[in-house]
């Protein structure tokens, strides 16, 4: 079984650009999490999605989007960049069930690097 | 909402010896509980979790888990850690029919030193 496949590993932009990151989930999930990583703030919930509708988000402004496909393939979406938002973006998809919200499986992440 | 602490920011440790990594969680309602360990410049792999049941777990690569509700507290132990443990470890929550959401520790950075 495929795991969480992102795209791309690696990006390098400029401050003022945006920024489309892109994930698989494994077959069969239909919620897909996003995080970000940073040295300074550890793991931080960006938003979920799951059956194309945004269930929760976190406290990130709304320069910072997201969205599902009905093949449960999402994208995020950066704009306006900062030298701040420099981080490792995670990505992970899982089952949400009623009353539960199981364990999620993590891409490798795309490291974004504003210059 | 829930939260989880990780009391220990890096854990140094030597070859074949035992370790603890510990966490703590604060939640009004009952909890589901996970950890994860992430390898330098790659995402977050599942170690264990806990769901219901037997209150100590097991998981891959040896390592274990005691989930203790009265001290709201679920550590991590392995006894006899190797090189290729040295690694981020994540604790994290998610709440029984709450948010629905995973929220996680700030990691302990274990490094196993020869």
């Amino acid at each position: 079984k495929a795991g969480v496949t992102q795209t791309p590993r690696y990006l390098i932009k400029t401050r003022g650009q945006q920024v489309t990151l892109s994930c698989s989930p494994i077959s069969g999930h239909r919620s897909v999490s996003w995080y970000q990583q940073t040295p300074g703030q550890g793991l931080q919930f960006l938003f979920e999605y799951f059956s194309e509708t945004q269930r929760n988000k976190g406290n990130f402004p709304g320069r910072f989007s997201g969205r599902q496909f009905s093949n449960s393939r999402s994208e995020m979406n950066v704009s306006t960049l900062e030298l701040g938002d420099s981080a490792l973006y995670l990505c992970a998809s899982g089952i949400r069930l009623a009353g539960y919200f199981g364990e999620l499986f993590f891409g490798e992440g795309s490291r974004l690097t504003v210059l | 909402a829930q939260s989880v602490t990780q009391l220990d920011s890096q854990v140094p440790v030597f070859e074949e010896a035992p370790v603890e990594l510990r966490c703590n969680y604060s939640s009004s309602v009952s909890v589901y509980l996970f950890w994860y360990v992430q390898y330098p410049n790659q995402g977050l792999q599942l170690l264990l979790k806990y769901l219901s049941g037997s209150t100590l777990v097991k998981g891959i690569n040896g390592f274990e888990a005691e989930f203790n509700k009265s001290q709201t507290s679920f550590h991590l132990r392995k006894p006899s850690v190797h090189i290729s443990d040295t690694a981020e470890y994540f604790c994290a929550c998610s709440t029984q029919g709450g948010s629905e959401k995973l929220v996680f520790g700030k990691g302990t950075k274990l490094t196993v030193n020869p």
